[in-house]
């Protein structure tokens, strides 16, 4: 069964700092995508960072980079020199083969909250 | 970009009515569209699972009957809460396959009041 946790209801995070949001899954296919979402409180699903199974490299997208560790079955979101508006819930999921087709998994999300 | 939009951004309706919520992909097809359901302060989750032209695919604890799913091109959806309940008060947003390599579209979600 396909499975993203999130450990970390809340983060409080100084602006300009760096923040590292927790993500780890498990799964028992050899092919999957891990992706990252940011959900501002009007509710939109903003994509941030995707990283394949497959990928050598950790995933970068400007401010956002994923610390991949495959054997730990952990795909961290690092988000660099935080600003005001990082404050938002984030989403880990996971695109895996559920009963024969592929969907998305999240995770339970984490609350960042930026402080100036 | 891929774009998703979805209709209506907010609706209040009175117990017993149904409510249609649409998603349209604009500038890509998507052969399968996604519904997902997320309550306060908590994570999405997934309702059913629409192919184009084919029927939808409910997860295990969603009632067919109350969630009515057409997929009927390649760029709408539909989703429709029959015989609302208050307890159908909720944020419903859609998510497309298509319009890039490996990703998914979310639509802007909408947001339903039953009173």
């Amino acid at each position: 069964a396909q499975k993203i946790t999130q450990t970390q209801p809340g983060m409080f995070v100084q602006e300009k700092e760096a923040v590292t949001l927790d993500c780890t899954y498990d799964t028992s296919d050899p092919s999957y995508g891990l992706f990252w979402y940011k959900q501002p409180s009007s509710g939109e699903m903003i994509f941030l960072i995707y990283q394949g199974s497959y990928d050598q490299q950790n995933a970068t997208e400007g401010r956002y980079s994923l610390n991949f560790q495959k054997a730990r079955k952990s795909a961290n979101l690092v988000i660099s020199a935080s600003q005001l508006g990082d404050s938002a819930m984030y989403f880990c999921a996971m695109r895996g083969i559920i009963q024969g087709a592929q969907k998305l998994v999240f995770g339970q999300g984490t609350r960042l909250t930026i402080n100036p | 970009g891929a774009v998703v939009s979805q209709h209506p951004s907010r609706v209040i309706c009175k117990s017993g009515t149904s409510v249609k919520i649409e998603c349209r992909s604009l500038d890509f097809q998507a052969t399968t569209m996604f519904w997902y359901r997320q309550f306060p302060k908590q994570s999405l989750m997934l309702m059913a699972t629409s192919n184009e032209g084919s029927k939808a695919t409910y997860e295990q604890g969603v009632e067919k009957d109350k969630f009515l799913i057409n997929h009927a091109s390649l760029t709408l959806s539909t989703l429709t809460v029959t015989s609302a309940h208050p307890e159908d008060s909720s944020f419903y947003i859609c998510s497309a396959r298509g319009g890039w390599d490996y990703g998914y579209t979310f639509g802007s979600g909408t947001r339903l009041t039953v009173v």
